[in-house]
């Protein structure tokens, strides 16, 4: 079967930096992929990896290992504009392509 | 320019009524979808549609019934609603079935039944 897992929430302090860690299990991994979403918002996409390394976007960055089937979501330089929910995404070749969702991580920012 | 426009963005109705929400996204995407979420905040597929065809039609009651008039709408009918019907539903759109890893999602439809 397929499962992702990321933490429920996350902590940190305006200014920081924070890692939101995804591991997957898929039979048929295609690329990871992250999604923001604030509170009463929508997903929003953020980043996407199918090969191993790092992928900047500004403050935030995208990391992919196959081999150890996990990736993390970097953001630099937080702002209290960050405070969000996290989600990691896998596409799925079994699952015909589609997108099989993580639980979402909460990110909590305190001044 | 609303990329992909949902209606409508609020809806409290009865147990037992029938309902629809309507969707439409502007980008020219092949491939749409909807999507439940839950208080909980767990993102699940409910259907996905290519060139308005079915494709993935997940573990959903027939009470829900999707519909797609062209490419660019993709529309969500539902039956002999139910308390645990109550949660957000998001229409969301991508370029094509193989990139399905770049979604770009409605503002969510928020369904309250009573």
């Amino acid at each position: 079967g397929q499962s992702l897992e990321q933490p429920s929430e996350v902590t940190a302090v305006e200014g920081a930096i924070v890692q939101i860690n995804c591991t997957y299990q898929t039979s048929g991994f295609y690329g990871l992929s992250w999604y923001q979403q604030h509170d009463g918002g929508a997903p929003t996409f953020l980043s996407y990896n199918a090969l191993d390394g790092l992928e900047e976007t500004g403050r935030f960055s995208s990391f992919l290992s196959r081999s150890d089937s996990y990736g993390y979501l970097l953001l630099q330089e937080l702002q209290m504009k960050d405070s969000a929910s996290y989600f990691c995404a896998v596409r799925d070749a079994y699952s015909n392509y589609q997108l099989i969702w993580g639980a979402g991580t909460k990110l909590i920012i305190k001044p | 320019d609303t990329a992909v426009s949902q209606t409508p963005k609020y809806l409290v109705t009865q147990m037992g009524n029938d309902k629809s929400i309507k969707c439409e996204q502007n980008l020219g995407h092949d491939t749409m979808y909807w999507y439940k979420q839950d208080s909980k905040k767990f993102l699940k597929i409910m259907f996905s549609y290519n060139n308005k065809e079915l494709i993935i039609n997940e573990t959903v009651p027939n009470r829900f019934s999707p519909k797609s008039p062209d490419k660019a709408h993709l529309n969500l009918h539902i039956n002999s609603l139910e308390l645990g019907d109550s949660a957000v539903y998001f229409c969301a759109s991508s370029q094509e079935w193989q990139n399905q890893e770049t979604q770009y999602f409605g503002p969510g439809t928020r369904l309250l039944v009573l």
